[in-house]
């Protein structure tokens, strides 16, 4: 079982749309919680992060952390072409642990 | 915020012969840097942590004689992909972390990659 699991997609959504991106995981050590944009042939870039349990929401984006399920979640509001990338979900424990990547979701958003 | 350069952003090489990719912070210091590999449509794995001034640890699978790393400075880390094949060409992303920001998610930035093809 790998300790980070993510819906590989593609996904594809109309303009305007609310997107939905989840990963679950395994490991209970994991404290923080981010959430990666990759554009193709692109390094990734950092777009939310949560430490332990709970919601953030920084403009269109909202990040949740439930630690009891071991499900984070990323919501995209009025999605947007330019928002068409793989989104990479990743966690670590302490600061000085490795991060651990999900396996990336494709998403397209249709004019 | 925090940039991390490659240098190349592309290369093509023959079987068999050797690549060095470059790996810099261009406005902080980094005593950690990291090097991920990533498959198409697959995620980033990691290879290997180099710390400045001594030796890479390398994950589990990944040899070390066959990707060599060093990163002799607080701004540069290396990886040279020696003997080339093929199976090699993949997409190299090095990460590098910003001691100043320890103990956060923003402390690790990672650069624009470099794509390996090996003919």
């Amino acid at each position: 079982q790998k300790e980070v699991e993510q819906d590989p997609g593609p996904l594809s959504v109309p303009e305007g749309a609310i997107v939905s991106l989840n990963c679950t995981y395994s490991n209970s050590a994991f404290q923080y919680f981010m959430w990666y944009r990759q554009y193709s042939r692109k390094g990734p870039e950092l777009l939310m992060y949560t430490y332990s349990s709970g919601n953030k929401e920084d403009g269109r984006f909202t990040a949740q952390v439930d630690k009891s399920s071991k499900y984070i979640s990323l919501f995209i509001r009025d999605s947007q072409p330019s928002d068409s990338a793989t989104y990479l979900c990743a966690m670590r424990g302490s600061s000085a642990s490795k991060i651990i990547f999900g396996s990336g979701t494709r998403l397209s958003i249709r004019p | 915020g925090a940039v991390v350069s490659q240098h190349p952003s592309w290369v093509i090489c023959k079987s068999g012969t050797s690549v060095k990719i470059e790996c810099r912070s261009l406005d902080f210091q980094a005593t950690t840097m990291f090097w991920y590999r990533q498959f198409p449509k697959q995620s980033l794995m990691l290879m290997a942590t180099s710390n400045e001034g001594s030796k890479a640890t390398y994950e589990q699978g990944v040899e070390k004689d066959k990707f060599l790393i060093n990163h002799a400075s607080l701004t540069l880390s290396t990886l040279t992909v020696t003997s080339a094949h093929p199976e090699d060409s993949s997409f190299y992303i090095c990460s590098a972390r910003d001691q100043s920001a320890a103990g956060g998610p923003y402390e690790q930035y990672f650069g624009p990659g470099t794509r390996l093809t090996v003919t």
